[in-house]
């Protein structure tokens, strides 16, 4: 079974500061992993994925993300945070078959919030 | 392009009554999905479709029934509401590892 651990269910930071949003998983298999974000009111939008291949994945908005194996962590990073960014965001593993790509697990969420 | 179009956007319903939730689709993806959003805890898989006229349970699929009579549509029912049930719905379809969501339809039962 999947489990995904997002630390923190809520992260402050300042306009112009480092970005950091926590995820664990637990995978019996090898893993595809997401991160999505969710804008008040809205569905949830594909910030980057990480498949095969290169542990460094660059996605929308400047965000990145490096997937550690041998820490089973996916974290979220932005180096310079924008008042646009606020939002929630949700990390997600599946399993690597090609049916399973939709079915995901999601972890709890993390909501950022940006200060001037 | 309208993507995934998912009606009705809000619904109050009393414990009971039953509702169906449409999803509707535009770019032709074989996979669909219905999703549950509930405070603090993610997203969760209710029932999910790999194709026409296929539907298999997700996560938590107890109260729920799913149709996928067209590739394009994939419907979500409650046959006897429940408290319990009250939530924010959100389809999906996906694409090479890619999901698009709807903007969710928010279901309230009382």
């Amino acid at each position: 079974a999947q489990s995904v651990t997002q630390l923190g269910s809520h992260v402050s930071v300042s306009e112009g500061a480092l970005v950091l949003l926590r995820c664990n998983y637990s995978s019996s298999v090898p893993p595809y992993l997401f991160w999505y974000v969710q804008y008040p009111n809205q569905g949830l939008q594909l910030l980057l994925k990480y498949t095969t291949g290169a542990t460094l994945v660059k996605g929308i908005n400047g965000f990145e993300a490096e997937f550690k194996k041998s820490e089973t962590s996916f974290h979220l990073t932005k180096p310079s945070a924008h008042m646009s960014d606020a939002a929630e965001y949700f990390c997600a593993v599946s399993d690597s078959g090609g049916t399973s790509y939709g079915k995901l697990t999601f972890g709890q969420g993390t909501i950022l919030t940006v200060h001037p | 392009n309208a993507g995934v179009t998912q009606t009705p956007k809000f619904r109050v319903l009393k414990t009971g009554q039953s509702m169906t939730l449409l999803c509707a689709q535009d770019m032709n993806h074989e996979y669909m999905y219905w999703y549950r959003q509930d405070p603090g805890m993610g997203l969760r898989l209710i029932h999910y479709s790999v194709g026409e006229g296929t539907t298999a349970k997700g996560e938590v699929p107890d109260g729920y029934n799913v149709s996928r009579l067209k590739k394009q549509n994939f419907l979500l029912g409650l046959e006897s509401a429940a408290p319990s049930q009250t939530s924010v719905y959100f389809c999906a379809s996906s694409y090479i590892g890619e999901l698009f969501f709807g903007e969710g339809s928010r279901l309230t039962v009382l």
